[in-house]
């Protein structure tokens, strides 16, 4: 009965590679995210999704490219990937009404990249 | 964007002792959390709190939204409450948290 999960746990390639991170929710909400958390346990937004609608884009590079199939799912897809991109990667989901609008947060998938 | 102080940064505590997180945030805001990162990385939800005052077995919470900060005590803590505390806000239409930097807190037995 897992409310947000994530997959892969663990993902370690090498620089230049391309990677996704999955992403599935079943509480049934509306709106989905990618926070990444760096080296100092800082957190920051990268991504939302409202609807299968991209409603934010941080300043990512384009190397990162969300999709969002449907309102139960956000996949995170990085291309040629850099050192600098290990992190802690996090997918979070809410409901944008309601009396909970709290931010549910997944596992994380910590990327390394050699 | 909205700004988020939290204190202190690092906190030791005897197991049993009680404390006292803060967060002071910088603007309006329609949704407070707490989240608890244990030290396998885990994010776990303590509260959803953009106003008042909630309890969950040995941790409450206040939020005073109009003075802009927010409290999480934890009583007769435990080595299992050691991690970080994040505090995290969101302002009205903006889809986004903004997290503080986190107090981490170390119970030794």
């Amino acid at each position: 009965d897992t409310a947000v999960s994530q997959t892969p746990k663990y993902l370690v390639t090498q620089m230049g590679n391309d990677k996704s991170i999955k992403c599935e929710q079943n509480l049934g909400h509306d709106t989905m995210y990618w926070y990444k958390q760096d080296s100092k346990k800082f957190l920051k937004i990268m991504f939302s999704y409202n609807n299968k609608e991209l409603i934010i884009n941080e300043t990512v590079p384009n190397r990162f490219s969300p999709k969002s199939p449907d309102k139960a799912h956000l996949n995170l897809h990085i291309n040629s990937l850099e050192l600098g991109d290990s992190a802690v990667y996090f997918c979070a989901s809410s409901q944008t009404a309601g009396r909970d609008l709290g931010q549910y947060f997944g596992p994380g998938t910590r990327l390394t990249v050699t | 964007g909205i700004q988020v102080e939290q204190s202190p940064p690092d906190l030791i505590l005897q197991e049993g002792a009680n404390s006292t997180l803060r967060c002071n945030f910088s603007d309006s805001v329609n949704n407070l959390q707490w989240f608890h990162q244990n030290p396998w990385g885990q994010l776990i939800n303590l509260f959803y709190i953009p106003s008042g005052t909630k309890q969950n077995g040995r941790l409450s919470a206040t939020t005073v939204a109009t003075e802009r900060y927010s409290l999480l005590y934890i009583s007769s803590s435990q080595t299992t409450d050691s991690g970080v505390y994040f505090c995290a806000v969101e302002r009205w239409g903006n889809n986004r948290l903004a997290f503080g930097k986190g107090n981490q807190v170390v119970v030794i037995p």
